[in-house]
């Protein structure tokens, strides 16, 4: 079972830069998440989409678009990367419930020089 | 206001000690709440979902007190594959979203 996927797992950007992160879910599930990880700063929310054709901000969204294109997949687009985007970024499932569990990729790496 | 507290440690503890975290959270009207385990430079996992009666998971313990506002996480019988990051995490209501403490790292010594 695949669960989450992420692509890519390491990416190093100039500033300036554009990327896209992909993610894709094989569970069925209706929401879906994009968190970064600083050190001593923990999980933070950037985006989420409850539903399929529906997406709001997180906690910390400036900067970043996202796109919901299938039930299956979401993705992360930095349009003019920063250094200050230098993270490791998660991708997340769950069922929609915030009482159920949420399934996390294995992490993007990404380095802006 | 949507903020969950966590001792970052690390709790540095021999192997078979027993060790307890604390989480406290900001928002008495919250929903449901959770452990879970992130390994070094890997995602993070449920550990366990934590009920108003408590619940055991082998030699994983949790609890919880909604009067004061916090969960705990009591391990028994530490092993070294218990080092890790436990990040506990509260489902508030109104939110269709989870909020994440910041972690608590473990270190189990030999």
């Amino acid at each position: 079972n695949a669960g989450v996927t992420q692509t890519p797992k390491f990416q190093v950007l100039k500033t300036g830069q554009s990327m896209t992160l992909q993610c894709a879910q094989d569970m069925n599930h209706n929401s879906m998440y994009w968190y970064r990880q600083d050190p001593g700063m923990g999980l933070r929310l950037i985006y989420y989409s409850a539903s399929e054709g529906t997406t709001d901000k997180g906690e910390v969204p400036n900067g970043y678009n996202v796109s919901r294109l299938n039930k299956r997949e979401f993705s992360l687009r930095l349009e003019s990367a920063a250094p200050s985007q230098t993270s490791v970024y998660f991708c997340a499932s769950s069922t929609g419930s915030a009482a159920t569990e949420a399934f996390f990729g294995q992490g993007t790496r990404l380095t802006v020089v | 206001r949507k903020e969950v507290e966590q001792d970052p440690g690390p709790f540095n503890v021999p192997e078979g000690a027993t060790v307890a975290f604390n989480c406290t959270y900001s928002n008495s009207a919250s929903q449901s709440f959770f452990w879970y385990r992130q390994d070094c430079r890997k995602e993070p996992k449920l550990l366990m979902s934590v009920y108003s009666s408590g619940n055991e998971d082998g030699r994983f313990t949790a609890q919880l007190n909604r009067a004061s506002q916090y969960i705990s996480l009591l391990i028994r019988d530490s092993k070294l594959s218990d080092s890790a990051t436990y990040l506990c995490v509260v489902s508030f209501s109104g939110y269709s979203t989870l909020t994440f403490g910041k972690g608590t790292m473990l270190l189990v010594s030999p």
